[in-house]
């Protein structure tokens, strides 16, 4: 079946610069991105999605960028934190069935030193 | 505003035994996913209840099912457990717009699954 996958799965930053974390998906179809931030013991958090009309999006120090020629997602986030360290997960989909049921690549790992 | 809650946080079986795990959606939404999360993997797609029945389901067996209740609270069940079904157990929820589509999935905590 399709998948999404992420270039880095560690990224080791100093506190106050900014992170780039890379996914490829491979459904073309896909229509709705969603980035994920999972910390140990916790489930996965919502931080910002996008659709495929839009090729940025900004939130709250991140910003989403979609390229769909090349099916390529990434996340910015902007003067990273420690309590930004987690893992990040990209999420493509596709309306189907009345939802978009997600699906999830590997994740990055990002580490952030104080 | 109580967010997705899940039960029990941790849980150990054996081999061949059956589990039932339980989820709180997220207060004003109806629509229920479960994914299955192995270690160092994404979360996978087992199925999604909304007005109390199965919407969509993923590749997983018949040994895993569901349910939904008026309240829209669910349970997972699986049947003859093996020892891959180690996992940790997310429940998501979302709101499902009616004549429109249910987007974005708000995750609980899971529970972490040991099969033995």
């Amino acid at each position: 079946g399709e998948s999404v996958g992420l270039h880095l799965p560690t990224l080791s930053v100093q506190e106050g610069d900014n992170s780039i974390i890379n996914c490829a998906y491979s459904n073309s179809a896909s229509d709705y991105f969603i980035w994920y931030k999972q910390e140990s013991g916790k489930g996965p958090q919502f931080i910002i999605d996008i659709r495929s009309n839009m090729d940025k999006r900004q939130g709250q120090r991140v910003t989403v960028l979609l390229n769909k020629t090349v099916k390529h997602l990434s996340l910015q986030i902007a003067a990273t934190q420690p309590g930004d360290s987690a893992v990040y997960f990209c999420a493509e989909s596709l309306a189907s069935g009345g939802s978009y049921i997600p699906t999830f690549g590997r994740g990055t790992s990002l580490i952030v030193h104080p | 505003d109580a967010g997705v809650t899940q039960s029990p946080t941790h849980l150990i079986k054996t081999r061949g035994q059956q589990v039932t795990l339980r989820c709180s959606p997220k207060s004003g939404h109806d629509t229920v996913s479960w994914y299955q999360q192995a270690l160092g993997q994404g979360p996978q797609f087992i199925f999604q209840y909304y007005e109390e029945e199965e919407r969509q389901r993923g590749n997983f067996p018949d040994r895993f099912s569901g349910h939904q209740f008026p309240n829209y609270s669910s349970e997972l069940n699986v049947n003859a457990l093996l020892l891959g079904d180690s996992a940790l157990y997310l429940c998501a929820s979302s709101l499902g717009a009616a004549g429109g589509l249910s987007e974005t999935q708000y995750f609980g905590p899971g529970t972490r699954l040991l099969v033995l």
